[in-house]
């Protein structure tokens, strides 16, 4: 399954399936992007980043893509588990970068995902 | 062992209360913040301070008002509390000095005001 960005709140999967979770970020200036996990009842939690001058970044199960041409950023999730399922938000940095930090995230409407067992 | 904790995790008051929340980060870092989660799960930073200096204050009503008594405390201060104030309140933290530092995020406070 794919979601089709922020429009699409909701994306349900089998497990096992790979997943597909996208954003379409707004300031062309941004230059930090970082997507999020929030289970329920719990706080966001970090997943994934990637700095404008990459393309792609991929960790444990988890890819992230960044398009700038289109100002678009996607998370792929491989082998979606039960776990997996949360609502995950993408973040851009768009504000003055103080000393590294993400002060000033700007975080998208988020992506629930459903896994199916 | 949690490195971001916030309390209360639910706060349930009335209109024009007067409520604070706390938070406290075990973690070492230098910048700590506010955000805000709406019903419809938006988040949106109200405050940042770094080293006990607000570094960040975006358009938040002067009712709430953060207090940072050392690098690892941000407390919030909400006067007159309205029905629009009743969300879920996150507190975050990360290290400023280290790139690509993520935030880390505490497992908020439900705030209902009724």
């Amino acid at each position: 399954g794919e979601s089709v960005g922020l429009h699409l709140p909701t994306l349900s999967v089998q497990e096992g399936d790979n997943s597909i979770i996208n954003c379409a970020y707004s300031n062309s200036a941004s230059d930090y992007f970082i997507w999020y996990k929030q289970e329920s009842g719990k706080g966001p939690q970090f997943i994934i980043d990637i700095r404008s001058n990459m393309d792609k970044r991929q960790g444990q199960r988890v890819t992230v893509l960044l398009n700038k041409t289109v100002k678009h950023l996607s998370l792929q999730i491989a082998a979606t588990q039960p776990g997996d399922s949360a609502v995950y938000f993408c973040a851009e940095n768009i504000g003055p970068n103080y000393g590294g930090s993400q002060g000033n995230l700007i975080f998208g409407k988020g992506t629930k995902l459903s896994v199916k067992p | 062992d949690t490195a971001v904790s916030q309390t209360p995790k639910y706060l349930v008051t009335q209109m024009g209360n007067d409520k604070s929340i706390k938070c406290e980060q075990n973690l070492g870092h230098d910048t700590m913040y506010w955000y805000k989660q709406d019903s419809k799960k938006f988040l949106k930073i109200m405050f940042s301070y770094n080293n006990k200096e607000l570094i960040i204050n975006e358009t938040v009503p002067n009712r709430f008002s953060p207090k940072s008594p050392d690098k690892a405390h941000l407390n919030l201060h909400i006067n007159s509390l309205e029905l629009g104030d009743s969300a879920v309140y996150f507190c975050a933290s990360s290290q400023v000095a280290r790139p690509n530092s993520p935030l880390h995020f505490g497992n908020g406070t439900r705030l209902t005001v009724t």
